[in-house]
C-alpha cells in the first residue's frame, strides 16, 4: 500500500522568510496530492492540491511542486506570516478510484517567529 | 450545507465504559472516514466506508473498536470497553470519492478523555 513520509516534523522560521515542507510517496499509482492545514484546536482543512499531470501549482503565497519520477512533492510558503503557524499534512491518493482513501504524512508543525 | 457534524464534541468517561461517537457526513458524499489524532501518533486512519460499506478497517486498533454506517447519513464509532490510552481527538471526514478533487471534509472532532 501507499506510504507517505514527511519532513521535517517541526519547522521554525522568521516572519517574512520562506518555509519548505517535503514529502515522498511510494505508490506510483497515486495521482493526487493534497495539503491540509490544521490550526491549533481546529480540524484539518485542504489548502492546496496538485494532480500528477502538473509539475507545479501556485496560489498566492503557497506553491506545491511535484516530481513524479522521484516521487517527491513539496509545499512552499513565501513571506510567512503569524497566521501560517499550524500543523501541515501532505497526503497522497488515487483519483477516480473506489478506494478513495487519502494517506497522510505524519505532519509538520510550523512556527513563525515574530 | 452544515458540513460534517460530529457529536458529542467532548466526552469524558471512566475506564471500562462504552463510548459511542457519532457522525453525519455531508449530503451527497459517498465516502466516510474515521481518524484518531494524538500527539504521539499523529493522524491515524481507523476505518473508512464507501457507499456505506466498510472498505478498509486495518487501522482499527483492536476488537474493542467497532464502526457502523447503517445509512448514507449516519455513522458511529464505538469503543467498548474504553481505556485511558483511547484518549484522543476522533475526527470523522467525508468526501465524494469519485470526483475530480478527492477533498476530505473534516468534522470538528470529538475530544475523548478516558479516566
Amino acid at each position: 500500500g501507499e506510504n507517505v513520509e514527511q519532513h521535517p516534523s517541526t519547522l521554525s522560521v522568521q516572519e517574512g522568510d520562506s518555509a519548505v515542507i517535503k514529502c515522498t510517496y511510494s505508490d506510483s499509482a497515486s495521482n493526487y496530492f493534497p495539503w491540509y492545514k490544521q490550526e491549533l484546536g481546529k480540524r484539518p482543512q485542504l489548502i492546496i492540491d496538485i494532480r500528477s499531470n502538473v509539475g507545479e501549482k501556485k496560489d498566492q503565497r503557497i506553491a506545491v511542486t511535484l516530481n513524479k519520477t522521484a516521487k517527491h512533492f513539496s509545499l512552499h510558503i513565501t513571506e510567512t506570516q503569524p497566521e501560517d503557524s499550524a500543523v501541515y499534512f501532505c497526503a497522497a491518493s488515487i483519483l477516480y478510484s473506489s478506494a478513495s482513501k487519502i494517506i497522510f504524512g505524519s505532519g509538520t508543525r510550523l512556527s513563525i517567529r515574530p | 450545507d452544515a458540513g460534517v457534524i460530529q457529536s458529542p464534541r467532548h466526552e469524558v468517561t471512566e475506564m471500562g465504559q462504552e463510548v459511542t461517537l457519532r457522525c453525519k457526513p455531508i449530503s451527497g458524499h459517498n465516502s466516510l472516514f474515521w481518524y484518531r489524532q494524538t500527539m504521539m501518533r499523529g493522524l491515524e486512519l481507523l476505518i473508512y466506508f464507501n457507499n456505506n460499506v466498510p472498505i478498509d478497517d486495518s487501522g482499527m486498533p483492536e476488537d474493542r473498536f467497532s464502526a457502523k454506517m447503517p445509512n448514507a447519513s449516519f455513522s458511529t464509532l464505538k469503543i467498548q470497553p474504553s481505556e485511558p490510552r483511547d484518549s484522543a481527538v476522533y475526527f470523522c471526514a467525508s468526501s465524494f470519492g469519485l470526483g475530480p478533487r478527492n477533498e476530505q471534509f473534516f468534522g470538528p472532532g470529538t475530544r475523548l478523555t478516558v479516566l
